[in-house]
This record gives C-alpha cells, structure tokens and sequence, in this order.
C-alpha cells in the first residue's frame, strides 16, 4: 500500500522560513515524480512544485518561483520542500503526492496518491 | 496558462440521483484531463485521469467523457460516500498542473 507521511508544518512568520519532509513508502520511490499540491482554509488545490524521479528536474508554480525549493534523498524515499521568504499567501495545508506514472513524463500525469498534509501558517 | 473552469460550482443532490459535472478548458487539451474527489478533512482521491478512465478501486458509477475544451465527470446513481468536493485538473501542459475551482455535491 502506498503510503506518504507529511511533517515539518507548523508557525512561521513573514519573512521567514520553514521546511517540509514526505517520507514514502509501498512502492519503488525512485521511479517515480512526487509533487506538492496547497489548499488555502476553505480555497480549491494549487499545485506548488514537482521533482522528476531522478531528482535532476524541478518545476515550480509561478506563485512560488524563486522562493521554493523541492529536493528528494532516494535513499531515505523522502522529498523535501523548502519554504522561504514565506507570506500569508502561503499559508495552506500541503499534500505531498505521487505520480500515478512512472518516470518524468510530459503530458498526461495524474497525482494517483496523496498524504494527509500538513498545516503551514504564516502570521506574526 | 490554461484556465480551468466547473459548473456548476456546487449542486444538491439525493442518494440515487444522477449527478453531472462539467469542466471545460481554455485551450484544447485533448483528453490530458484527470478528476478527483476530496471529502471534508481529507486528501483528495484520484477518479479519473485521461479524461475517461477509471482509476483502479474506483466504482464503476463514476465515469468521464470528452475531449478538446469540454468534459463530465458523470455519478449515475449517487451514494452517501459521494457527497463531497470534484476537480478537474488538466495534464496537458505538464507539469505545470491547473486544478478546476471545484464543484462541491451536497445533500439536498
């Protein structure tokens, strides 16, 4: 059973900085993308940023650019999302979620799991 | 940027009833479209992805259709595990993903 575990949410302030973790388990991480999806309280999804499974390709949101960065450690099947120089504007619940493909491919990706997210809110 | 848009934007509805939601895209997007459900508290659940096939695990109530701009995601006789929030989420421009603004079924 796939299963991916979200940490590292909580407080922080404008300006500031935090840092999220996705441990997965239940399928070859390697082979696959993971991606980080926000929902905003009470707003729809936004997808934030996506890692090929490699590691060697990143993609971001405009929202986000320049601001976040998405790393992965294959040998702890852990992705990262580091937050920086957040704002209100990115306080949401991030999911962590897995490509239903494997590989980095070019159309057509669907997000086929998904964890139960963690809670970022910026305020001071 | 491909703009997504839903409607209707929320709809009530009975356990039975046969429920249809719409998605349509700003460009032609083939069938690179995916739907899902997200229930109140929890992580959305994929549907749907290639704008009509059917998820692994996922009742055959639910079925998709279109292609190019216009597309449904049809419940053809809704269940009590069904009341919830569905997007739609093209893949055309990988992976720079753009979800619906989501269509909330209630009950009535």
């Amino acid at each position: 059973e796939v299963q991916l575990l979200e940490s590292g949410g909580g407080l922080a302030q404008p300006g500031g900085f935090l840092r999220l973790s996705c441990v997965a388990s239940g399928f070859t991480f390697s082979s696959y993308a993971l991606s980080w999806v926000r929902q905003a309280p009470g707003k729809g999804l936004e997808w934030v940023a996506t890692i090929s499974d490699s590691g060697s390709t990143t993609y971001f949101a405009d929202s986000v650019k320049g601001r976040f960065i998405v790393s992965r450690d294959n040998s702890q099947n852990t992705v990262y999302l580091q937050m920086n120089n957040v704002g209100a504007q990115d306080t949401a619940r991030y999911y962590c979620a897995k490509d239903y493909f494997p590989g980095d491919p070019p159309v057509g990706r669907a997000f086929e799991a998904w964890g139960q997210g963690t809670l970022v809110t910026v305020s001071s | 940027d491909i703009q997504m848009t839903q409607s209707p934007p929320s709809l009530s509805a009975s356990v039975g009833d046969r429920v249809t939601i719409t998605c349509r895209a700003s460009h032609n997007i083939g069938t690179y479209l995916n739907w899902y459900q997200q229930r109140p508290g929890k992580a959305p659940n994929l549907l749907i992805y290639a704008a009509s096939r059917l998820l692994s695990g996922v009742p055959s109530r639910f079925s998709g259709s279109g292609s190019g701009t216009e597309f449904t995601l049809t419940i053809s006789s809704l269940q009590p595990d069904d009341f919830a929030t569905y997007y739609c989420q093209e893949s055309y421009i990988s992976p720079l993903f753009t979800f619906g603004p989501g269509t909330k079924v209630d009950m009535k």
